[in-house]
């Protein structure tokens, strides 16, 4: 079965410095992920995806992703947090069989960015 | 943006109502979806759609039902709101692919006295 895994509920940074959202997965076939975010008050949105290719994956607000196949990871990357950053992250992947397509959301990870 | 509107964003209302909340997307998505979502907690799909006319459970049950008319419309009715009800529900829609995201709405916030 597909599964994803947040280990950390929390991740603390200063503002200024490079912050990992960390995601591990399980699935068959091949590995389709997704990283979304959700700010308080707010629906979840669209960071950036993997489908094949490039292990280095870039998406939205400076935020880049890496597949790594051997650790089954996809840990969420970013070069220099701001305070705007803080909020919700969900790392996904997509169901097989019958309900195929239906997204698997991990528990989430609260990013703190603090000045 | 996504083009995916919820109405209302935050209800209080008594115990024994009927609510429906509202759904619309204008991106032409087979696919839709209603989540469940405590305030800063994890995700339960509880209903989805794949086009018109078409209706399936998620994976968390839920005494709601849902209806799907019209592809761009997907409301979510509780008969009888009680306080177990109460938490942010979430809809959102998607191609019928396992590679396109999904677009989310900014939820309803449901309070039940």
């Amino acid at each position: 079965a597909q599964s994803v895994a947040q280990p950390e509920d929390q991740v603390n940074v200063a503002e200024g410095n490079p912050l990992t959202v960390k995601c591990t997965y399980s699935v068959s076939g091949n590995p389709y992920l997704f990283w979304y975010v959700q700010y308080p008050n707010r629906g979840l949105q669209f960071l950036l995806k993997y489908i094949t290719g490039d292990n280095l994956v870039k998406g939205s607000y400076g935020f880049e992703a890496e597949f790594n196949k051997s650790q089954t990871s996809f840990h969420l990357k970013k070069p220099s947090a701001l305070v705007s950053d803080s909020a919700l992250y969900f790392c996904a992947v997509p169901t097989r069989g019958g309900s195929q397509g239906n997204l698997i959301f991990g528990k989430g990870t609260k990013l703190s960015v603090k000045p | 943006e996504a083009d995916i509107y919820q109405t209302p964003r935050y209800l209080v209302i008594g115990t024994g109502k009927k609510i429906t909340l509202e759904c619309s997307q204008t991106m032409g998505h087979d696919k839709m979806y209603w989540y469940q979502q405590d305030p800063g907690m994890e995700l339960h799909l509880i209903h989805y759609s794949y086009g018109v006319n078409s209706t399936e459970k998620g994976d968390l049950s839920s005494e709601s039902t849902v209806s799907r008319i019209r592809t761009e419309h997907f409301p979510l009715t509780l008969e009888s709101a009680r306080p177990s009800h109460t938490s942010q529900y979430l809809c959102a829609s998607s191609e019928y692919s396992v590679v396109q995201p999904q677009h989310f709405g900014d939820g309803t916030r449901l309070s039940i006295l």
